[in-house]
């Protein structure tokens, strides 16, 4: 069982927008959020750090955003290409250990 | 740019210990801005830290694995190392090395996110 709650699975048509959540105690709240997207049988990738910055070569379809304890990744204009596992991730200062949230399976109908 | 790859034996049996090496290239980990760190995937399951070393020798290890875990690195080959003793099936996943950069406050670092990670490596422990 995962410190951090995300919803298995979110769907939705291409163009459109998504949103996927992400909860926790005060992993989240004390500490930044990143997320990571895996696409199939590739290793993750860093998509968002410290809450809502993206690396570079990240496009601008993918925001994050955090709120005391929870955190949201945001994709708009959906494409094939983002079907993918999305997970978010952050330090757990009580545990001292890295967390995940369970991840998000993204199918682009 | 940064890359890792890890290596290692793809089948371990019960009982004995799982190892494996992260080396890196384009970047030094005896620099003092990252963690170096391992991830694991049990197969269709999602990300589980195992730990991270940094250059000072210190540690962090998952709780779940520290009585069985020992994270090393090599400064002069640019390798870092995991090993798990008493390897069971459950310890049957892909291996991930990353990076991780680190912040610091005025009390204590801690590691920020997994910024660069290796291809990974699938381990089965079976006889």
């Amino acid at each position: 069982q995962s410190v951090l709650t995300q919803p298995p699975s979110v769907s939705a048509a291409p163009g459109q927008k998504v949103t996927i959540s992400c909860s926790g105690s005060s992993s989240i709240g004390n500490n930044y959020v990143s997320w990571y997207q895996q696409l199939p049988g590739t290793a993750p990738r860093l998509i968002i750090y410290e809450n809502n910055k993206r690396p570079s070569g990240i496009p601008d379809r993918f925001s994050g955003s955090k709120s005391g304890t929870s955190a949201t990744l945001g994709i708009t204009g959906l494409q094939t290409g983002d079907e993918a596992d999305y997970y978010c991730g952050t330090w757990d200062s009580s545990l001292s250990a890295d967390v995940f949230g369970g991840g998000t399976k993204l199918t682009v109908l | 740019q940064v890359q890792l790859q890890e290596s290692g034996p793809g089948l371990v049996k019960p009982s004995q210990t799982l190892s494996l090496t992260c080396t890196v290239s384009g970047g030094s980990i005896s620099s003092g801005s990252f963690y170096w760190s391992w991830i694991r995937q049990h197969p269709g399951k999602g990300l589980e830290w195992i730990g991270y070393t940094y250059h000072t020798g210190s540690t962090y290890s998952n709780p779940s694995l520290k009585s069985r875990l020992t994270i090393s690195e090599d400064t002069s080959k640019n390798q870092f190392s995991l090993k798990l003793s008493s390897a069971t099936a459950a310890d049957t996943a892909v291996y991930y090395c990353a990076r991780a950069p680190l912040h610091c406050t005025s009390t204590s670092c801690f590691p920020l996110h997994f910024d660069s990670w290796g291809q990974g490596t699938l381990v089965t422990v079976s006889s």
